[in-house]
């Protein structure tokens, strides 16, 4: 079955402390990132991926790294979490379909930061 | 910046009532346009989608119009059910932007549909 996985799918941890989310996508394909959703904003991008190791900056970076050492692979890195960072977290992943994009989305990470 | 704006939830029917939720975008080229679901508890499920104007998407009885002239593309459906309630985005992919396939979403339209 073609999906995207991510783990944990709830967190709650304390400010400061390390924490890495992983994504993983068996359809092979190119193109990943990540997004926060929070009430009343939508989804707004954090990072993407075109391929391996090629990775740039989304609307709301600041906070985050990630890594794509692997085509399948784009955990979501939060070296130093902050209370501002409780959100909820949605990695996709997608190929060129008709001159866009459709992305194909995990079933959501729920962090608490306190 | 590019940027879509959906009508304020949540919206309630009763089932079997026509649904319209509305969506405008501003983009400075020719997006192409989408609309998610997410149902409770899941991620985003992409409903339909169209890619240049007058495109008409539809899926499960839903459909949305590309109109460039209003800028908008309203979902509809001449009769919802219970199962359909969830929350809708509507998105837009602007191609011009060196193909990054980044989504802009609007902020999300909760649907209550009650038996």
């Amino acid at each position: 079955e073609a999906q995207v996985t991510q783990n944990p799918r709830y967190l709650i941890t304390v400010t400061g402390k390390k924490l890495t989310v992983t994504c993983s996508q068996n359809m092979n394909h190119e193109y990943m990132s990540w997004y926060r959703q929070d009430p009343g904003l939508g989804l707004r991008q954090i990072y993407y991926s075109m391929n391996v190791e090629v990775t740039d900056k989304g609307d709301v970076p600041e906070g985050y790294k990630v890594s794509r050492k692997e085509k399948r692979n784009f955990p979501l890195i939060l070296e130093s979490p902050s209370p501002n960072q409780t959100s909820l977290y949605f990695c996709a992943s997608s190929f060129l379909a008709g001159g866009s994009y459709e992305q194909y989305f995990g079933p959501g990470t729920r962090l608490t930061v306190t | 910046g590019d940027s879509v704006t959906q009508m304020e939830g949540p919206v309630t029917l009763s089932e079997e009532a026509f649904l319209t939720i509305n969506c405008t975008y501003t983009a400075t080229g020719y997006p192409s346009l989408f609309w998610y679901v997410q149902y409770p508890g899941e991620g985003l499920q992409l409903l339909l989608k169209a890619t240049k104007a007058d495109d008409k998407g539809s899926n499960k009885g839903f459909e949305a119009t590309y109109r460039k002239e209003t800028t908008s593309f309203h979902l509809e459906k001449g009769s919802v059910q219970v199962s359909d309630s969830a929350v809708y985005f509507c998105a837009l992919s602007e191609p011009g932007s060196g193909n990054t396939g980044k989504l802009i979403f609007g902020q999300g339209t909760t649907l209550q549909v009650k038996p």
